[in-house]
Order: structure tokens, then C-alpha cells, then sequence
């Protein structure tokens, strides 16, 4: 049973630069949140999908965009890169038809902004 | 507004010995709680979690108390191991779907 799969692992922009970055949810998932983790913090969340519409969004720009696929797969887009967006960015998988909503983590992708 | 926190920044054990982990809440509405441990270099990974419609529940080795009278939560590692040693977060699941997380407590566990 796969579980949460972001990619890349690592990546390294620089200011004004364009990023996408990706994640398949768990297997039988159809639910993908995206959060932004900072160096020694907790993770914030960025907004959720669910039926490839945006159905929930936190406290970020609107350089940061999304996307999800019809199978259930997700992108997540921030443009105009800023030196704070340097982050852990983690994606989260769920099952809107449990009720609890239990959300599964991937690995993460590393983004360091120059 | 909502807000997630653990008591204590860091968290040193001894192998073997009963570790207690504290989280405060204070959105009083929040009816799901979730327990994540995180190890540098990873994704958090779910560990236990509970409804507000319940006071205990255990796993392995491990025990989540929720008091809703102070709106504190806690979660109990039994014989702490090397292996536990990690970021712990507890985050609150609201009714908009999003998770909201503390700043974390670290563990680390002295063989």
C-alpha cells in the first residue's frame, strides 16, 4: 500500500523565480492538503482539495496556486519566490468519506530560495 | 482565533522510563485531536488520535488523555525507547478540514 509521495525532494530557486511541486496521495485517498513547514516550527497550513476544487484555504498570498488532478494526484505553485518561502512544503493525504478525516503526510520536498 | 500549543519546548527521558507530552488548546469548538511524530529529515507521522466525545484512548505503547474542562491534551509514550526519539506535535482538527499545529515538543531519549 503506497503511502503519500511528494517530488521532488530537494530544490533550490532563486528570488522571483517560478516553483511547482508535487504529491500523490495514499492509496484509495481522494483528499490533498498542503502545508508549509518552517525551520523549528509547526507545520501551516496552505489550503486543501477535494473534487479538484480548492475547499479550504489558510493564511498564504495568492502566489501561492493549486491544483488537483482527477486522480486525485496534486501540484502545488508559488510564484515570484521570496527568500521566506524557503520551507519544508508537505502534502497530506485524506478520505473525505471517513468522517475523520485522518490526514497522512508525505516525506516532504525542501525548498531553498537563494 | 484557534491555537495549538505544547507546554514545554524540549523533553529529555530516560530509556525505558514513561514519557508525558502536554499540548493546550484553546478553540473549545475543535472536536478531533491528532498526535504526530516527526523525525528530522521526515514528514510527520500519525501516531494517535481522539474525538472529543472521548476522555482516553491507547494505542501501542502509547496513550492520548484529552481533558475538555481545560481543554488539554496529552499524550503518554510507555517505555521510551531510542527510537522515539523525535518532534512531537499534537494539531487540532477544525470543522473547515484544515489541521492547526503547535510549535512542537522535541524528545530525547538518554540511553
Amino acid at each position: 500500500d503506497a503511502g503519500v509521495t511528494q517530488s521532488p525532494t530537494h530544490l533550490i530557486k532563486t528570488r522571483g523565480q517560478q516553483v511547482t511541486l508535487r504529491c500523490s496521495p495514499k492509496s484509495g485517498h481522494d483528499t490533498v492538503s498542503w502545508y508549509q513547514q518552517a525551520l523549528g516550527q509547526g507545520p501551516q497550513f496552505i489550503f486543501q482539495y477535494y473534487e479538484e476544487e480548492e475547499r479550504q484555504r489558510g493564511n498564504f498570498p495568492d502566489r501561492f496556486s493549486g491544483h488537483q488532478f482527477p486522480n486525485y494526484s496534486s501540484e502545488l505553485n508559488v510564484n515570484a519566490l521570496l527568500l521566506g518561502d524557503s520551507a519544508l512544503y508537505l502534502c497530506a493525504s485524506s478520505l473525505a468519506s471517513t468522517g475523520t478525516d485522518t490526514q497522512y503526510f508525505g516525506p516532504g520536498t525542501r525548498l531553498t530560495v537563494l | 482565533g484557534e491555537s495549538v500549543g505544547l507546554h514545554l519546548p524540549t523533553l529529555s527521558v530516560q530509556e525505558g522510563d514513561n514519557s508525558i507530552i502536554n499540548c493546550a488548546y484553546s478553540n473549545s469548538a475543535s472536536d478531533y485531536f491528532i498526535w504526530y511524530k516527526q523525525e528530522s529529515g521526515k514528514g510527520p507521522q500519525f501516531i494517535i488520535d481522539i474525538r472529543s466525545n472521548m476522555d482516553k484512548r491507547q494505542g501501542q505503547r502509547v496513550t492520548v488523555l484529552l481533558n475538555k474542562t481545560v481543554k488539554h491534551l496529552s499524550l503518554q509514550i510507555a517505555a521510551t525507547q531510542p527510537g522515539d526519539s523525535a518532534v512531537y506535535f499534537c494539531a487540532e482538527e477544525s470543522n473547515d478540514y484544515k489541521l492547526s499545529f503547535g510549535a512542537g515538543t522535541t524528545v530525547t531519549v538518554r540511553a
